[in-house]
């Protein structure tokens, strides 16, 4: 069955300390995202990657990092310098782009806060 | 900045009604897409609609846009109590001359409720 698994579902951070979070899609797609949804708010998109190797910041992306080294991994680190971390993280990916107007699929999220 | 805003950001109403969601945008658009969101979870996509469609169906679901306006709306047809979610629009803008873009801008969202 495919789809996009985030872990944990619920996270407690420390101060000063970074935190990674787990997004795993075994879709095939080569996009991946990360969004930021704040109570009552819509998302925000944190970095986004096209493909292997490569990734772009999104609109918030300060405090936060990425990597892409396989296909279907996109962890997200969130650092000790984002100083209001407790959101609730989505994680998504999407076909490539040669196959346009397809929507994103959602991975069921990743409550963060602060200890 | 946020692309899209729906209207309105919350809605109540009794099983068997129909619900409808409106959501505004700004710039020009490839496409128009309806995610909806229970409590706690991901998003789930529900239709998208291309820059060149007026109207497109899905099971108890009709959306539709009108791109001189910036606009769209979601119609839920005989709403149940499992309908109650956060249903969000987000627009793919549209690029001249070639180039990939991946981003979706999502509104806030309208936070519908539906009583048995």
């Amino acid at each position: 069955d495919g789809g996009i698994t985030q872990s944990p579902k619920y996270l407690f951070r420390k101060e000063g300390q970074n935190v990674t979070l787990s997004c795993e899609q075994n879709l095939n797609h080569d996009a991946m995202y990360w969004y930021r949804q704040d109570p009552g708010q819509g998302l925000r998109l944190i970095y986004y990657s096209q493909i292997v190797n490569d990734f772009q910041k999104g609109d918030i992306a300060e405090g936060y990092s990425v990597s892409r080294e396989k296909k279907e991994s996109f962890p997200l680190t969130v650092t000790s310098a984002q100083k209001n971390p407790t959101a609730f993280y989505l994680c998504a990916s999407s076909p490539d782009r040669a196959y346009s107007n397809q929507p994103q699929h959602f991975g069921d999220g990743t409550r963060l806060s602060i200890l | 900045s946020q692309q899209g805003e729906e209207d309105p950001q919350a809605l109540s109403i009794q099983e068997g009604e129909n619900a409808t969601m409106n959501c505004s945008y700004k710039t020009s658009i490839n496409n128009l897409q309806w995610y909806r969101q229970n409590s706690g979870r991901g998003l789930v996509h529900l239709i998208l609609i291309r820059s060149n469609e007026r109207e497109k169906h899905s099971g108890r679901l009709r959306v539709t846009l009108d791109t001189s306006k910036k606009s769209s709306s979601l119609l839920i047809t005989a709403s149940r109590a499992a309908d109650t979610a956060s249903y969000f629009c987000a627009t793919e803008p549209l690029f001249f001359g070639g180039g990939s873009n991946y981003k979706l801008t999502f509104g806030k969202g309208t936070l519908l409720t539906v009583n048995p």
